[in-house]
């Protein structure tokens, strides 16, 4: 299976700072053939589902905010909160879906500083 | 709109089984696969395994196989998921997720508490 490792495994940022979560895998989540990295990010508050953010690792889904952004490829991946919400305090957590067997990353938690 | 939406909370004694339903609306069935995903308490996501809601084919994650069964009902549009001869360490929140193609999720059920105890 591939094994994704998020870093860190919290972070305390200000409000209207910039929050930054990594993740990488054990091989290459990139496609040559579909040129593209098989990646999504997810938020998820206490008491709920996750909620899809990214896919594709960089393709905002429909009416998440602008200032969340993914980016990255191969095995390095980073998703940036460009101005922290207070609403962003969350859990947020990586998976690929490169190969059959989805995996997830450990999780991050994001708090306000 | 489309909804996902799971039965209830269970209580289980280890070596019982349990069914969880998965009830879906506002779109097409069999367009889309259904994953399941558990999170133990206090922890990450663990994918369980996937349902092609088209023909039926499965895939189960290894340290599952031979416990889970995911089947549905295209008739009333629902997935279901069994998983026998449960242990302490499968006190979880069951969710079933829509994707596309095996791909990301897009939408989530609200979950499921199931809670093994003796």
């Amino acid at each position: 299976d591939i094994v994704m490792t998020q870093s860190p495994d919290s972070l305390a940022v200000s409000l209207g700072e910039r929050a930054t979560i990594h993740c990488k895998s054990s091989q290459s989540v990139f496609s040559t053939s579909h040129k593209k990295n098989y990646l999504a990010w997810y938020q998820q508050k206490p008491g709920q589902p996750p909620k899809l953010l990214i896919y594709w690792a960089s393709t905002r889904e429909s009416g998440v905010p602008g200032r969340f952004s993914g980016s990255g490829s191969g095995t390095d991946f980073t998703l940036t909160i460009s101005s922290l919400q207070a609403e962003d305090v969350a859990v947020y957590y990586c998976q690929q879906y490169d190969s059959t067997s989805w995996t997830f990353g450990q999780g991050t938690k994001v708090e306000i500083k | 709109q489309v909804q996902l939406v799971q039965s209830g909370p269970e209580v289980k004694k280890p070596g019982a089984s349990v069914q969880v339903s998965c009830k879906t609306s506002g779109y097409t069935f069999t367009t889309y696969s259904i994953s399941w995903v558990r999170q133990a308490p206090g922890q990450g996501l663990e994918w369980m395994g996937w349902i092609s809601t088209f023909n039926g084919n499965t895939d189960y994650a290894q340290n599952l196989q031979g416990r889970l069964t995911m089947t549905t009902d295209t008739s009333t549009s629902t997935a279901y998921m069994d998983l026998r001869s449960l242990r302490s360490d499968d006190t979880a929140v069951y969710y079933c997720a829509r994707s596309y193609g095996g791909n990301w999720v897009d939408f989530w059920g609200q979950g499921t508490l199931v809670t093994v105890s003796s």
